[in-house]
This record gives structure tokens, sequence and C-alpha cells, in this order.
């Protein structure tokens, strides 16, 4: 049972650059989540996506777009990259999704923007 | 809206001492209280939750936290500490029927751990 997975596991961008990090749950999870994290900051919610088909914004949106391709899969996209999006970024899923859900996170993806 | 303060950014204990780890929340109802645990270079685990009942839950590798509702406080704690607890620490608060759909985390407790 491979849990919440996440591609790539670290990548290098220059300033402007797009891409896209991927994510995928193999536990039949309604909810998913994004979020990056900053030293000292703790974990801040980007996206989230209550079920297949919906998404909605949390609390650092700006820069980024999601995509629930469908029930397993919730990916992240930056179009256009900046130094702020230096971080790393966490997938997490669960089962239901109203806040007390436990949340299962993936190993994360540590972004470096130059 | 929902907060979470963890007053402590770095503590270090002896393996074998004794470990509390503080969390305060702000929140106007009845929280769902989360502790979880970062390794370095890993994603984060849950080591025990509080949904309702027993104020004192009791968590995976030997934790225990208390919700005391009279201080907003959800204390993580651990008898006695192994090196392998090194690691940092997370308190999380979920909202309750307000249909948001995560969590709000603390900054974090990173726990060192000397021999």
């Amino acid at each position: 049972n491979a849990g919440v997975t996440q591609t790539p596991k670290f990548q290098v961008l220059k300033t402007g650059q797009s891409m896209t990090l991927q994510c995928a749950q193999d536990m039949n999870h309604n909810s998913m989540y994004w979020y990056r994290q900053d030293p000292g900051m703790g974990l801040r919610l980007i996206y989230y996506s209550a079920s297949e088909g919906t998404t909605d914004k949390g609390e650092v949106p700006n820069g980024y777009n999601v995509s629930r391709l469908n029930k397993r899969e919730f990916s992240l996209r930056l179009e256009s990259a900046a130094p702020s999006q230096t971080s790393v970024y966490f997938c997490a899923s669960s089962e239901g999704g109203i806040g007390q859900e436990t949340q299962y996170f993936g190993p994360g993806t540590r972004l470096l923007v130059l | 809206a929902q907060s979470v303060t963890q007053p402590d950014i770095h503590i270090t204990v002896s393996e074998g001492a004794s470990l509390e780890l503080r969390c305060n929340y702000s929140y106007g109802a009845t929280p769902y209280l989360f502790w979880y645990v970062q390794s370095p270079g890993q994603g984060l685990q849950l080591l025990l939750k509080y949904f309702s009942g027993d104020t004192l839950v009791q968590g995976i590798k030997g934790f225990e936290a208390e919700f005391k509702r009279s201080q907003s406080s959800f204390n993580l704690r651990k008898p006695s500490v192994h090196w392998s607890d090194a690691a940092e620490y997370f308190c999380a608060v979920g909202a309750q029927f307000t249909g948001r759909r995560a969590l709000t985390f603390g900054s974090g407790t990173r726990l060192q751990v000397q021999p």
C-alpha cells in the first residue's frame, strides 16, 4: 500500500519556468490537499479538493493552479515560477474533508526557484 | 478564524528525560486537534488526535496529549524520550461544521535529543 505518492522529489527551476507537481493516493480518499512548508511557518494550505471534480482555494493560492484529474490524482501547477515559491510542497489526502478527518501526507517535493 | 500557537521553536532534552511540547489554539467551538511528527526529509505522520470524550488521548510511539478547554491547550507529552524521537512536531486544529476542509497548523517545534 503506497499511500500518498508525489513526483518529483526535487526540482530546480529558473524564474518564469512552469512545472506541474504530481500527487496520487491509493486509499480511495475523497479529499486531497496541497500545502507548502516554509521555515518557521508550519504548513499552509494552497488548494484543496473536497471531491472529484471540485477544487477550492486555501490560504495561499496566488501563483498556483490545480487539477483534480480523477479520484486518485491531484496536480499542482506553477505557471510562471518565482523565487518566493521556493518551498517544500506536500500533498495530503483524507477520507472525508471537514477538518476532522486524519490527513495522510506524501513525502514532499522540494522546489528551488532561481 | 482558527489559529494554533506553538511557543517553543526548538527544544533540547536528554535521552530518557520527559518531554512536554506546548500547543495553544484559538477556535470558537469545540476543536478537532491533532499532533503530527515530521522526521528529517519525510512527510508528516499522525501521532494522535482529539475529537471528543476523554481529554487524555494516547498516540503512537508512547506519546499522549491532554486537551484542556479552560486553557485552550493541547500539550504533547512523553515520559521518556528516545533518540529516535528527534524530529519536528506540529500541532494542528480542524474546523467543525464550518465546511472548511483542511487543517490549520502551528509553526512547529523542533526536538533535539542529547545522548
